[in-house]
This record gives C-alpha cells, sequence and structure tokens, in this order.
C-alpha cells in the first residue's frame, strides 16, 4: 500500500525556469516531510523538509510547501539548473514509528539547457 | 560523500543463496535504517536499529534479518535468496530516535549494494 505518491514519474523543465515536483499521501499522521535527491550511483542525499505545522519551507533556490487539507506537498526548484537533474525523492514520516521514511517512487527530473 | 559506508557495492549470486550486506554508519550516529529499492518500486523501509536494539520494522521478510554491533556497525543477512530479491540495498544512518516532533534527524544514505539473484 503505497502511502507516499508521486505520480509524475518524469519532468523536463528548461534551464533557468521553474521547476514543480509533486507529492501526495494518504496517511493523516505523517508529522514531517523531505524530498531527498538521487544521481545515478548514488545514494538519496537530503534536500529539504517540512514539519506538518508548517506550510512552507525555503532553502536557498528549493522551496517545499505543504498542503495538509489536500494531503500534498510539493517542491519549486527556481531557477532550475543542468547539475538539478536527478531523481526526487518524496518521503514521510509518522514520528512513533522510530523515524523510519515512507518513500514515493521518485521522479526524474531533467534540465535542459 | 554521506559519510555512511556499504560493502560490497555488487553482488551476484544463485537462487537459495545466502548473503550478508555490511554497513558503517556516519561517525557519532546510533540509528541504522535499511531500504530496499526493486525495479518498479520506491524505497522500501525493511528495518532500524538504535544503538544495538531493533527499533522499527518495516517490510521485512522472515527470510531477511539484520543485526547491529556494540560498534554501531550493521549487517542485513538475507537467506533462501529468490529471483524477487534482486535489488538495490541502501543503509542509512542518523543521530537518534528520540526528540521533539518539531526536531528531525535528518538520515545519511550509503552509496548502496546492488544485489542480483540469478
Amino acid at each position: 500500500d503505497q502511502q507516499v505518491k508521486q505520480n509524475s514519474p518524469s519532468l523536463s523543465v528548461q534551464e533557468g525556469r521553474i521547476s514543480i515536483l509533486n507529492c501526495d499521501y494518504t496517511n493523516s499522521m505523517f508529522d514531517y516531510f523531505l524530498w531527498y535527491k538521487k544521481y545515478p550511483a548514488e545514494g538519496p542525499t537530503f534536500l529539504i523538509s517540512i514539519s506538518s505545522i508548517k506550510d512552507k519551507n525555503e532553502d536557498g533556490r528549493f522551496t517545499v510547501f505543504l498542503n495538509k487539507s489536500a494531503k500534498h506537498l510539493s517542491l519549486h526548484i527556481v531557477p532550475s539548473q543542468p547539475g538539478d537533474s536527478a531523481v526526487y525523492f518524496c518521503a514521510a514520516r509518522v514520528s512513533n514509528s522510530g523515524y523510519a521514511l515512507n518513500f514515493g517512487k521518485g521522479t526524474s527530473l531533467l534540465v535542459t539547457p | 560523500d554521506s559519510g555512511v559506508t556499504q560493502t560490497p557495492k555488487h553482488l551476484i549470486t544463485a537462487t537459495g543463496q545466502r548473503v550478508t550486506l555490511r554497513c558503517s554508519p556516519r561517525s557519532g550516529d546510533l540509528s541504522v535504517y535499511w531500504y530496499q529499492q526493486s525495479l518498479d518500486q520506491g524505497l522500501q523501509f525493511l528495518i532500524q536499529y538504535y544503538n544495538g536494539e531493533e527499533r522499527a520494522k518495516g517490510n521485512i521478510l522472515e527470510r531477511f534479518s539484520a543485526q547491529q554491533f556494540p560498534d554501531l556497525h550493521s549487517e542485513l543477512n538475507l537467506s533462501s535468496l529468490e529471483l524477487g530479491d534482486s535489488a538495490l540495498y541502501f543503509c542509512a544512518s542518523s543521530k537518534r530516535t528520540s526528540g521533539r516532533v518539531s526536531s528531525y534527524n535528518e538520515q545519511f544514505f550509503g552509496p548502496g549494494t546492488r544485489l542480483t539473484v540469478l
């Protein structure tokens, strides 16, 4: 049962434009959400996170938005750069589960020059 | 480099065999997590250890087991291997499991072990 869903397997964006990656979840007990970035042959790298008590968190070019009523979060990358090309995973955690993460299947982002 | 090491990088074995995957967490990290990434799936949580004790269990098969040793390294044992066990196995580490809801301990992932069962 996939509790975190990334419905777009891939996304292509032109350099300098905005990339928007989406994620939906079903478990209302999730209290923390994260985005990880993964390059081929490497492990996932933490990018940005947001607590369920907030609706926005910003870190440089990366902003995560959380809409709890819609059980939806999104990652905005502005401006997009070719080096951002990677697979992006959305993840969520329930606080009483030992901090284990539930991951989506990922969205492959390609930023073209 | 996340500071988490995993060995071996690649493992090819036959059905019915048993293998051991090894993980060394970042210096100072007490929690170790194991995840499996199959071809058509996202990362699936398998099991977590904290300071030598099992803390949480996910979708881990009975044929799989893990342990965390006093030096905090962890091993994931996979036995009676089947073709469907072919996957990437990631280890992650973080500092602690307890804390306020508003705090979060980031998980640092190793490069993974690619297991191929023939």
